[in-house]
């Protein structure tokens, strides 16, 4: 596989459930980020990685909780979700997350979760 | 605060015409612009970078400029065809922080 991968490509879930959303990136990349994209919105950022410690928490609810292992694998953990959370998940990978670079950002498919 | 914004959420044009998106930002100095494409279900795919430095940039049927006296991009898709279709997207950047998206203009053109 090449590039940036993200499952499930699709997810319902109840409010109280647990659920992780899982993304893989295969370019050697040191930074990973995690993004809501909303309709009518535009992309929010949520968490940074760098060389797999967290560099920014853009003031999510803690009923989301990032993981990354290594700096190839990102994960996303759910639990008791509210309606409202329901959107595109994104997660993106760059050679370096400082921003003056100006490296761009590759992007996975996304995941779409419903929140029922 | 700072804002970006992406002159219409929705832009119809004919084949073969110029389609010219514009994204405008308040209270920012970004150091650069990257625009973005993305279509349905799909993620964002990065398409162009200019610095502030630099007023144009081109790549194939696509060109870029950057006025920093205006805060404002302009990008251009030449001889669009339908399959330029999609959502773009700007984004900027403060040193040291992460990229700020617009919400995107969706363009369809029509043959």
């Amino acid at each position: 596989e090449t590039g940036v991968t993200q499952t499930p490509r699709h997810l319902v879930m109840g409010m109280t459930n647990k659920k992780s959303l899982k993304c893989e990136q295969h370019l050697g990349h040191n930074a990973m980020y995690w993004y809501k994209q909303s309709a009518k919105k535009p992309l929010e950022l949520m968490f940074v990685y760098n060389f797999k410690e967290q560099t920014e928490n853009n003031s999510v609810p803690s009923r989301f909780s990032p993981e990354c292992p290594n700096s190839s694998h990102l994960f996303l953990h759910l639990h008791t979700l509210q309606p409202e959370d329901s959107a595109l998940y994104l997660c993106a990978s760059s050679q370096e997350p400082r921003t003056e670079f100006g490296y761009e950002q590759y992007f996975g498919p996304g995941t779409r979760l419903t929140v029922t | 605060s700072q804002k970006i914004e992406q002159n219409s959420e929705a832009l119809n044009i004919q084949e073969g015409k110029t389609a010219t998106l514009t994204c405008n930002y308040t209270n920012y100095s970004p150091a650069y612009l990257q625009w973005y494409r993305q279509d349905p279900g799909r993620g964002p795919v990065f398409l162009l970078l200019i610095r502030e430095n630099e007023k144009e940039k081109r790549k194939e049927r696509l060109k870029v400029t950057f006025d920093t006296t205006l805060k404002q991009s302009l990008f251009h898709i030449t001889a669009s065809q339908p399959a330029d279709s999609a959502t773009y997207l700007c984004a900027l950047n403060q040193a040291g922080t992460a990229l700020i998206f617009g919400k995107g203009t969706t363009l369809s053109v029509s043959s």
